[in-house]
């Protein structure tokens, strides 16, 4: 069975551009997250969505930021515009149901470099 | 105030050597789940072991296990007959069961290095 699968892997862009990342979850899995990594925050959760719906995004930066599940089996993290302070590891992951006990299951990431 | 803290950032020990990585955690919920994830240089997450807040018994997952003490909030990772291949970064997380909150909250991690 696949695992998350993200894409793209890297992403190099300028500041100002619109950057796209996306997720597909494991099929049958109900609960998507998106979490960034850095060096300074570490692995900070953005927002997370159960059955497509969000149901906290209060880890969102900023406006620039956006989020969508259109469907069980796909999601979309946006960056509009980009800026350099945005480069991070951003990673998605899946769970069942999200209970208590349930490990996450997580994509390779993506690495984003604004320059 | 911190929800998960690992206070040590980096940590060495000798190859075929046992290793403990620190973790202790925060919070007022009676339910929660303790978790424990591997990060090589490559990049990617590897679930090690789980822990729930009503579990009697410290997890244990082959060389991995979980040593649970509820009334000091510490779930340290124990790693047995270190390995090369265990040098990587170590996160422990922690997801609240009755806030309806369902994400996992990590700490900053330590770096293990294994030795030769």
């Amino acid at each position: 069975d696949a695992g998350v699968i993200q894409s793209p892997r890297h992403e190099v862009t300028e500041m100002g551009q619109e950057v796209t990342l996306r997720c597909k979850p494991i099929s049958g899995h109900n609960s998507l997250f998106w979490y960034r990594q850095t060096m300074m925050r570490g692995l900070e959760l953005l927002i997370y969505f159960n059955n497509n719906v969000p149901i906290d995004d209060s880890g969102m930066p900023e406006d620039r930021f956006s989020a969508k599940m259109p469907n069980a089996s796909f999601s979309t993290l946006k960056i509009q515009p980009s800026e350099p302070r945005d480069s991070a590891v951003y990673f998605c992951a899946s769970s069942p149901e999200g209970l208590t006990n349930e490990k996450l299951f997580f994509g390779s990431g993506t690495q984003l470099s604004v320059l | 105030a911190q929800k998960i803290t690992q206070t040590q950032p980096g940590m060495f020990v000798q190859e075929k050597e046992a290793v403990t990585l620190d973790c202790t955690y925060d919070t007022s919920d009676p339910s929660y789940g303790l978790f424990w994830y591997k990060q090589p240089s490559s990049g990617e997450m590897i679930f090690l072991i789980y822990q729930g807040s009503y579990d009697q018994q410290n997890a244990t997952e082959g060389r991995y296990s979980l040593n649970f003490q509820k009334a000091r909030k510490s779930a340290n990772l124990v790693i047995s007959a270190s390995q090369l291949g265990d040098s990587a970064m170590y996160f422990c997380a922690m997801r609240e069961g009755g806030t309806g909150r369902r994400a996992l909250t990590f700490g900053s991690g330590t770096r293990l290095q294994v030795q030769p």
